[in-house]
């Protein structure tokens, strides 16, 4: 597609459910970066992947959040036990380089966002 | 882990005024980025920037990447209702590679027509 896409854009769950987000890179883009945006902050890194691997899951905040990018297009970012901390906006975001930033300006092109708000 | 520092947080201006917003970083920087979020979307970037002492223009909008590698700035000139958003800062990661960006805070803009 012309661009980033992400579903679904809002989403609320009770304290306790599993919620999963799709995102969809731009076509023919190989890495793909997935950031949690609190409520006034800057977005923070979650985890990165070239294709299909998961290159950097550092970002991931407890072994409740899960990344997966099987095919090297399509991610899902998975929240399993949702707690109130986890409301945030979770953007997507993908790049034609494969190198990173170490390869010059990284140019992200982010999606809109999923707004997942927890009960 | 590594910061950034962005002021001020928030400015209100009326339209056609200048506005100065700056970053500084606790670490080096090889490359600093500029986004502009508007409401309800993802950041987009507006200029890049790649080596110490670099001034780099895009229309309205001028960036510095300051000599000590660790602070950059963001001039907007005579801004219109549009410039209206959150400007944030970015640099490269250090821990873990560099693929990963680190964003400041932001500076919520408002213009007043």
């Amino acid at each position: 597609g012309a661009g980033v896409s992400q579903s679904p854009r809002y989403k609320v769950a009770k304290r306790g459910q599993d919620v999963a987000l799709r995102c969809d890179p731009i076509s023919g883009h190989v890495s793909l970066f997935w950031y949690q945006q609190a409520l006034g902050q800057g977005p923070e890194f979650l985890t990165y992947f070239q294709n299909e691997a998961q290159l950097d899951k550092s970002g991931l905040p407890s072994d409740r959040f899960f990344a997966e990018r099987p095919e090297g297009s399509v991610s899902t970012l998975k929240i399993q036990r949702t707690q109130q901390e986890d409301s945030a906006v979770y953007l997507c975001a993908s790049s034609s380089l494969s190198g990173g930033l170490r390869s010059g300006a990284n140019v992200l092109t982010f999606g809109a966002g999923s707004r997942l708000t927890v009960l | 882990g590594q910061q950034l520092n962005q002021s001020p947080q928030s400015m209100f201006i009326q339209e056609g005024e200048d506005v100065s917003m700056n970053c500084t970083s606790s670490s080096i920087f090889n490359t600093w980025l500029w986004y502009k979020q508007d409401p309800g979307e993802g950041p987009v970037l507006l200029i890049a920037l790649y080596k110490a002492g670099e001034l780099t223009s895009n229309g309205r909008l001028t960036a510095q990447f300051g000599i000590t590698r660790k602070d950059s700035f963001l001039n907007i000139s005579a801004s219109i209702p549009s410039d209206v958003g959150i400007y944030f800062c970015a640099g490269p990661g250090t821990q873990g590679g560099s693929e990963k960006l680190v964003f400041g805070k932001g500076m919520k803009l408002t213009v007043n027509p």
